[in-house]
């Protein structure tokens, strides 16, 4: 069955380093998504893609997070500097396309010491 | 603005009772509503959905309906297992636009 790759799983980083994020959708989905996920809560969008196109990144903390997507299938999601308040679960998710189920990845989870 | 307000947890239940987890929303307009279920160290799964007031969606024995004049969607089973026990999501989206998720409701069932 067709999953949501995402690496890596965990990740440790001091504050003030970078780290990047990787996800490989399912194939032949349009549509990407990174979300956040602060321990107790529940997911927050951070950016959405549509192909190589970013549709959606107002939440996104554009002085330290950036994302790419440069040939409309894999992504990446880089913070710089970390901070200690980005300690989180990153989750990716597809689909088919805007109005389709979202499939989620496993997500990253991210501590910053 | 579009919210999710879910029943706080954690809700700790015995194998075989009847489950209830509430979720209420906030929209302007007639979002489509989804309960996503996480297990331990995975991402969301969709557990069931609802495009349009009064519809049912149901899956795994779970059951939601999309209560319009209530604004609610609260989730249920008859009798949980052991392997029900995760965290619940409720979400609203319109199409095309993003998810909006609740903070999630943790379920634990004992044997």
């Amino acid at each position: 069955e067709a999953e949501v790759a995402q690496s890596p799983r965990y990740k440790i980083t001091e504050k003030s380093q970078a780290v990047a994020f990787w996800c490989d959708p399912i194939s032949g989905h349009a549509t990407l998504y990174w979300y956040r996920q602060i321990l107790g809560q529940g997911p927050e969008l951070l950016v959405q893609f549509q192909d190589e196109s970013v549709v959606d990144d107002s939440q996104l903390p554009k002085d330290r997070f950036s994302a790419e997507r440069l040939k409309g299938v894999d992504s990446t999601l880089k913070i710089q500097p970390a901070e200690l308040g980005d300690s989180a679960m990153y989750l990716c998710a597809s689909s088919f396309s805007v109005d389709n189920e979202q499939f989620f990845g496993p997500g990253t989870r991210l501590t910053v010491l | 603005g579009d919210s999710v307000t879910q029943m706080e947890g954690p809700v700790t239940l015995s194998e075989e009772a009847f489950l209830t987890i509430n979720c209420t929303y906030t929209a302007t307009g007639y979002p489509s509503l989804f309960w996503y279920v996480q297990y331990p160290g995975e991402g969301l799964q969709l557990l069931l959905k609802a495009t349009k007031a009064d519809d049912k969606g149901s899956n795994k024995g779970f059951e939601a309906t999309y209560r319009k004049e209530t604004t609610s969607f609260h989730l249920e089973k008859g009798s949980v297992q052991v392997s029900d026990s995760a965290v619940y999501f409720c979400a609203l989206s319109f199409t095309g636009n993003q998810f909006y998720f609740g903070t999630g409701t943790s379920l634990t069932v004992i044997p």
